[in-house]
């Protein structure tokens, strides 16, 4: 039982190139979250899932889009990337609701140069 | 929407002794209140939460209180260890389509 796995753990990119970042639980959970970690503005939500096929917005939702096609994994894709989208990447995920407890990845460490 | 605030930023403590961090939240229907704990260069864990059907939950050194009418909630480490420096997140939810909102953080050390 990993729990979640995200996939890769450091990347380095050139400003305009575009790539994907991939989560995955094992967890059978419905909701899965995306998270951006910046020093001193905490954990944002960039955009979640409330179940297979299903997206929606979080607070910071420009520059990234994301697909749930599978129940088990969660895409967040920069398409063209910006060095203000520099961050730590969390995906999460949870049983039920927002109201359950929220399982982390080990985090992706992102440069944009 | 929900606003978490969280208070302090920095606390630093002498091991043995308490450490309390406090979070304020601006809805009155939110109802789950998690707290996680972040080590450095690691993944945020859920060390305890607590709902709003009860106002304190206990867990060996860790306990969460929550004040309903004020708004605020608590986290309390008592005889504080080497092993409890970590930055800890507060968050609220009333749940629904409502989404966790979380505290900006506070990093804790604790000086031996």
């Amino acid at each position: 039982n990993a729990g979640v796995t995200q996939t890769p753990k450091f990347r380095v990119l050139k400003t305009g190139q575009s790539m994907t970042l991939l989560c995955a639980q094992d967890m059978n959970h419905e909701y899965m979250y995306w998270y951006r970690q910046d020093p001193g503005m905490g954990l944002r939500l960039i955009h979640y899932s409330v179940g297979e096929g299903t997206t929606a917005k979080g607070e910071v939702p420009d520059g990234y889009n994301v697909s749930r096609l599978k129940k088990q994994n969660f895409l967040l894709g920069l398409e063209s990337a910006a060095p203000s989208q520099t961050s730590v990447y969390f995906c999460a995920s949870s049983y039920g609701d927002h109201n359950q407890p929220q399982h982390f990845g080990d985090g992706t460490r992102l440069s944009i140069l | 929407g929900e606003n978490v605030e969280q208070h302090p930023s920095t606390l630093s403590v002498q091991e043995g002794d308490s450490a309390v961090i406090k979070c304020t939240y601006s809805d009155s229907a939110s109802n789950y209140f998690p707290w996680y704990k972040q080590e450095l260069g690691k993944r945020p864990q859920l060390i305890i939460d607590i709902r709003s059907n009860v106002g304190e939950k206990k867990d060996q050194r860790i306990a969460v209180t929550l004040n309903k009418t004020a708004k605020h909630f608590s986290l309390h480490i008592t005889e504080t260890q080497p092993e409890d420096s970590a930055v800890y997140f507060c968050a609220a939810s009333r749940g629904g389509a409502q989404k966790l909102v979380f505290g900006q953080g506070t990093r804790l050390t604790i000086n031996p």
